[in-house]
Protein backbone atom coordinates (compact mmCIF):
# COMPACT_ATOMS: atom_id res chain seq x y z
CA UNK A 1 0.00 0.00 0.00
CA UNK A 2 1.59 3.44 -1.15
CA UNK A 3 2.08 5.61 1.94
CA UNK A 4 2.26 8.96 0.69
CA UNK A 5 0.34 9.69 -1.84
CA UNK A 6 -0.10 12.65 -3.99
CA UNK A 7 -3.14 12.40 -6.45
CA UNK A 8 -2.18 15.84 -8.50
CA UNK A 9 0.38 14.44 -11.11
CA UNK A 10 0.25 17.98 -12.47
CA UNK A 11 -1.19 21.62 -11.98
CA UNK A 12 -1.25 24.63 -13.72
CA UNK A 13 -1.46 28.09 -11.23
CA UNK A 14 -1.87 31.65 -12.29
CA UNK A 15 0.97 33.68 -11.18
CA UNK A 16 0.24 35.21 -7.61
CA UNK A 17 -2.38 32.71 -6.98
CA UNK A 18 -2.31 30.63 -4.09
CA UNK A 19 -1.58 26.79 -4.93
CA UNK A 20 -2.79 23.31 -2.65
CA UNK A 21 -0.66 20.58 -3.02
CA UNK A 22 -2.43 17.66 -1.64
CA UNK A 23 -0.35 14.95 -0.23
CA UNK A 24 -2.01 11.80 2.05
CA UNK A 25 -0.14 9.62 4.42
CA UNK A 26 -0.60 6.27 6.07
CA UNK A 27 1.13 4.72 9.18
CA UNK A 28 0.18 3.60 12.21
CA UNK A 29 3.91 4.89 14.02
CA UNK A 30 2.46 7.90 16.16
CA UNK A 31 5.83 9.69 16.09
CA UNK A 32 6.58 11.05 12.57
CA UNK A 33 7.86 13.47 10.20
CA UNK A 34 6.61 15.21 7.43
CA UNK A 35 8.42 16.93 4.75
CA UNK A 36 7.94 19.04 1.57
CA UNK A 37 10.82 19.24 -1.06
CA UNK A 38 10.68 21.32 -4.16
CA UNK A 39 12.59 19.88 -7.55
CA UNK A 40 13.38 22.14 -9.97
CA UNK A 41 14.36 21.19 -13.86
CA UNK A 42 17.69 21.16 -12.27
CA UNK A 43 17.33 18.79 -10.57
CA UNK A 44 18.53 19.31 -7.19
CA UNK A 45 15.99 18.55 -3.88
CA UNK A 46 15.77 21.59 -1.78
CA UNK A 47 13.97 21.40 1.50
CA UNK A 48 10.83 23.68 2.44
CA UNK A 49 8.92 22.65 5.58
CA UNK A 50 8.62 19.98 8.32
CA UNK A 51 5.88 18.75 10.01
CA UNK A 52 6.07 17.11 13.11
CA UNK A 53 3.51 14.46 14.48
CA UNK A 54 3.09 15.99 17.85
CA UNK A 55 3.59 19.70 16.61
CA UNK A 56 0.63 21.45 17.66
CA UNK A 57 0.51 24.56 14.93
CA UNK A 58 0.79 23.98 11.52
CA UNK A 59 4.08 24.59 9.88
CA UNK A 60 5.03 27.58 8.17
CA UNK A 61 8.32 28.54 6.00
CA UNK A 62 7.96 32.46 4.65
CA UNK A 63 5.65 31.79 1.26
CA UNK A 64 5.20 27.68 2.35
CA UNK A 65 2.42 26.82 4.87
CA UNK A 66 1.71 23.18 6.09
CA UNK A 67 -2.20 22.46 6.19
CA UNK A 68 -1.89 19.63 8.73
CA UNK A 69 -4.70 17.71 9.54
CA UNK A 70 -3.25 14.63 12.24
CA UNK A 71 -6.90 12.72 12.11
CA UNK A 72 -7.57 13.11 8.23
CA UNK A 73 -3.66 12.20 7.60
CA UNK A 74 -2.92 15.15 5.37
CA UNK A 75 -0.17 17.68 4.89
CA UNK A 76 -1.03 19.45 2.75
CA UNK A 77 1.49 22.05 1.05
CA UNK A 78 -0.12 25.85 0.49
CA UNK A 79 2.56 28.31 -1.58
CA UNK A 80 0.89 31.60 -1.14
CA UNK A 81 1.44 34.28 -3.75
CA UNK A 82 2.60 31.86 -6.60
CA UNK A 83 5.67 32.89 -8.58
CA UNK A 84 7.08 31.87 -11.75
CA UNK A 85 9.93 30.65 -10.17
CA UNK A 86 7.94 28.04 -8.23
CA UNK A 87 7.88 26.10 -11.42
CA UNK A 88 9.47 22.73 -10.18
CA UNK A 89 8.08 18.84 -9.16
CA UNK A 90 7.04 19.11 -5.25
CA UNK A 91 7.30 16.03 -3.08
CA UNK A 92 5.83 14.72 -0.05
CA UNK A 93 7.94 12.99 1.84
CA UNK A 94 7.78 10.95 5.54
CA UNK A 95 10.10 9.75 8.12
CA UNK A 96 8.42 7.36 10.23
CA UNK A 97 9.60 7.30 14.33
CA UNK A 98 11.44 4.19 15.34
CA UNK A 99 15.73 3.46 16.20
CA UNK A 100 17.14 3.15 12.76
CA UNK A 101 13.99 3.73 10.30
CA UNK A 102 14.56 7.44 9.51
CA UNK A 103 14.98 7.44 6.11
CA UNK A 104 12.07 9.39 3.56
CA UNK A 105 9.34 7.49 1.79
CA UNK A 106 8.70 9.60 -0.88
CA UNK A 107 5.27 10.19 -2.81
CA UNK A 108 5.44 10.21 -6.64
CA UNK A 109 5.13 14.55 -6.92
CA UNK A 110 3.30 17.04 -8.43
CA UNK A 111 4.44 19.32 -11.26
CA UNK A 112 3.59 22.51 -10.82
CA UNK A 113 3.45 24.99 -13.68
CA UNK A 114 3.03 28.51 -12.69
CA UNK A 115 1.66 30.82 -15.52
CA UNK A 116 2.76 33.88 -16.36
CA UNK B 1 25.20 25.34 -2.70
CA UNK B 2 23.49 23.07 0.10
CA UNK B 3 26.68 21.81 1.41
CA UNK B 4 26.60 18.44 0.60
CA UNK B 5 29.11 17.80 -2.21
CA UNK B 6 28.34 14.98 -4.96
CA UNK B 7 30.70 13.90 -7.91
CA UNK B 8 30.92 13.40 -10.55
CA UNK B 9 27.62 15.01 -11.80
CA UNK B 10 27.02 13.48 -14.75
CA UNK B 11 28.10 9.53 -15.74
CA UNK B 12 27.99 7.46 -18.48
CA UNK B 13 29.08 3.78 -18.85
CA UNK B 14 28.22 0.41 -20.74
CA UNK B 15 26.25 -2.40 -19.62
CA UNK B 16 28.64 -4.51 -17.32
CA UNK B 17 30.94 -1.76 -15.66
CA UNK B 18 31.30 -0.32 -12.17
CA UNK B 19 31.08 2.61 -11.33
CA UNK B 20 31.25 4.61 -7.63
CA UNK B 21 29.86 7.68 -6.46
CA UNK B 22 31.42 9.94 -4.11
CA UNK B 23 29.22 12.32 -1.00
CA UNK B 24 30.56 14.31 0.97
CA UNK B 25 27.88 15.42 3.89
CA UNK B 26 27.16 19.19 5.27
CA UNK B 27 30.05 19.90 7.98
CA UNK B 28 28.92 18.71 11.00
CA UNK B 29 26.37 16.19 9.77
CA UNK B 30 26.75 12.71 10.77
CA UNK B 31 24.36 10.42 8.84
CA UNK B 32 24.66 10.05 4.88
CA UNK B 33 21.80 8.48 3.22
CA UNK B 34 21.59 7.15 -0.48
CA UNK B 35 18.12 7.37 -2.92
CA UNK B 36 17.71 6.12 -6.50
CA UNK B 37 15.02 8.58 -8.08
CA UNK B 38 14.34 7.06 -11.72
CA UNK B 39 10.91 7.70 -13.75
CA UNK B 40 9.73 4.26 -12.92
CA UNK B 41 10.38 3.64 -9.20
CA UNK B 42 10.36 7.37 -8.75
CA UNK B 43 12.34 8.10 -5.25
CA UNK B 44 13.39 5.21 -3.46
CA UNK B 45 15.33 4.98 -0.31
CA UNK B 46 19.14 3.05 -0.83
CA UNK B 47 21.03 3.14 2.45
CA UNK B 48 21.93 5.01 5.64
CA UNK B 49 25.09 5.30 7.88
CA UNK B 50 25.63 6.92 10.74
CA UNK B 51 28.95 8.25 12.23
CA UNK B 52 30.45 5.15 9.88
CA UNK B 53 27.90 2.59 10.67
CA UNK B 54 25.17 1.16 8.64
CA UNK B 55 21.79 2.31 10.26
CA UNK B 56 19.24 1.23 7.73
CA UNK B 57 18.62 -0.40 4.36
CA UNK B 58 15.94 -0.13 2.04
CA UNK B 59 15.47 -1.30 -1.70
CA UNK B 60 19.45 -1.81 -2.56
CA UNK B 61 19.91 -4.13 -4.85
CA UNK B 62 22.71 -7.27 -3.94
CA UNK B 63 25.05 -5.08 -7.29
CA UNK B 64 25.40 -2.55 -4.77
CA UNK B 65 27.69 -1.29 -2.20
CA UNK B 66 28.40 1.38 -0.27
CA UNK B 67 30.40 2.49 3.08
CA UNK B 68 31.34 5.56 5.18
CA UNK B 69 34.58 6.50 5.84
CA UNK B 70 36.03 8.04 8.93
CA UNK B 71 36.41 11.46 7.30
CA UNK B 72 32.38 10.80 7.07
CA UNK B 73 32.49 10.88 3.21
CA UNK B 74 30.30 8.28 1.62
CA UNK B 75 31.00 6.29 -1.66
CA UNK B 76 27.89 4.30 -3.65
CA UNK B 77 29.81 1.45 -5.55
CA UNK B 78 27.31 -0.28 -8.44
CA UNK B 79 28.74 -2.86 -10.01
CA UNK B 80 27.35 -4.95 -13.20
CA UNK B 81 25.85 -2.29 -14.13
CA UNK B 82 22.10 -2.54 -16.61
CA UNK B 83 20.10 -0.64 -18.39
CA UNK B 84 17.81 -0.42 -15.51
CA UNK B 85 20.22 1.08 -13.24
CA UNK B 86 19.50 4.40 -15.24
CA UNK B 87 18.73 7.20 -12.56
CA UNK B 88 19.50 10.34 -10.46
CA UNK B 89 21.62 9.54 -7.72
CA UNK B 90 21.24 11.56 -4.70
CA UNK B 91 23.00 11.63 -1.01
CA UNK B 92 21.69 13.36 1.63
CA UNK B 93 22.88 14.02 4.83
CA UNK B 94 21.33 15.04 8.46
CA UNK B 95 22.56 16.07 11.80
CA UNK B 96 21.43 13.12 13.63
CA UNK B 97 18.51 11.20 11.78
CA UNK B 98 16.66 13.65 10.54
CA UNK B 99 13.83 16.35 11.97
CA UNK B 100 12.70 20.14 11.88
CA UNK B 101 16.10 21.23 9.87
CA UNK B 102 15.07 18.33 7.28
CA UNK B 103 17.89 16.13 5.39
CA UNK B 104 19.93 18.27 3.13
CA UNK B 105 20.23 16.82 -0.59
CA UNK B 106 23.32 17.06 -2.78
CA UNK B 107 22.79 18.12 -6.41
CA UNK B 108 22.89 14.29 -7.72
CA UNK B 109 24.89 12.12 -10.20
CA UNK B 110 22.85 11.21 -12.92
CA UNK B 111 23.84 7.99 -14.36
CA UNK B 112 23.48 6.62 -17.71
CA UNK B 113 24.06 3.09 -18.81
CA UNK B 114 24.11 2.33 -22.21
Amino acid sequence: AQKITQTQPGMFVQEKEAVTLDCTYDTSDPSYGLFWYKQPSSGEMIFLIYQGSYDQQNATEGRYSLNFQKARKSANLVISASQLGDSAMYFCAMREGGDSNYQLIWGAGTKLIIKP
Amino acid sequence: DSGVTQTPKHLITATGQRVTLRCSPRSGDLSVYWYQQSLDQGLQFLIQYYNGEERAKGNILERFSAQQFPDLHSELNLSSLELGDSALYFCASSVGFGGPDGYTFGSGTRLTVV
